[in-house]
């Protein structure tokens, strides 16, 4: 089955620890994005990837980090310096960039920073 | 510039229909709609573009004013699976990014 995998589903962090969050797809889709989702708040752009080994920032790229090394993979990194961390993270897909294409949604990670 | 939706939340009966809106301050390309249940993936509904393409799901009724700069998403004859919250995206040109809208909570009570 074809389709987006996010890991892990919690995930756990003490204050001032970066952490890395997976997201892997076989549909073999150019296009990848991070999005942070807060109660009330919509999805939030925080990067987004058109093709291996480029990317740009967001809305709200302050604190997070990602690398696209390879097509299916697109990690994101969220550092001591991201203020307020806890959230829940969608990676999301889409064939290219254009707007005729739809985005497909990972199940998505909850992070909790204690 | 963030969409806006309205209204924030709404409460069915089955077999109600209902009408979510998205409206922009901005001239609008496209406008993707996705409906999100509690805990899991946004799923999507449709893609409406600037000229009056559309792509989605045919079960699923949506409008594309381009000179109001408004959508709006049409659920008729409710079910109960259609409970949830929808979300507009919009692009202002062919390519950039979805902004998205803070989301209509959607209610369909037996």
């Amino acid at each position: 089955d074809g389709g987006i995998t996010q890991s892990p589903k919690y995930l756990f962090r003490k204050e001032g620890q970066n952490v890395t969050l997976s997201c892997e797809q076989n549909l073999n889709h150019d296009a990848m994005y991070w999005y942070r989702q807060d109660p009330g708040q919509g999805l939030r752009l925080i990067y987004y990837s058109q093709i291996v080994n480029d990317f740009q920032k967001g809305d709200i790229a302050e604190g997070y980090s990602v690398s696209r090394e390879k097509k299916e993979s697109f990690p994101l990194t969220v550092t001591s310096a991201q203020k307020n961390p806890t959230a829940f993270y969608l990676c999301a897909s889409s064939l290219s960039a254009s707007s005729y294409n739809e985005q497909f949604f990972g199940p998505g990670t909850r992070l909790t920073v204690l | 510039q963030q969409p806006v939706q309205s209204p924030q939340a709404v409460i069915l009966r089955e077999g109600e229909d209902a009408v979510i809106n998205c409206s922009s301050s901005k001239a609008l390309y496209s406008v993707h709609w996705y409906r999100q249940k509690h805990g899991e993936a946004p799923v999507f509904l449709m893609i409406l573009l600037k000229g009056g393409e559309q792509k989605g799901h045919e079960k699923i009724s949506a409008s594309f004013n381009e000179k109001k700069q408004q959508s709006s998403l049409y659920l008729t004859a409710s079910q109960l699976s259609y409970s949830g919250t929808y979300f507009c995206g919009t692009r202002g040109g062919s390519q950039g990014n979805l902004i998205f809208g803070k989301g209509t909570k959607l209610s369909v009570k037996p």
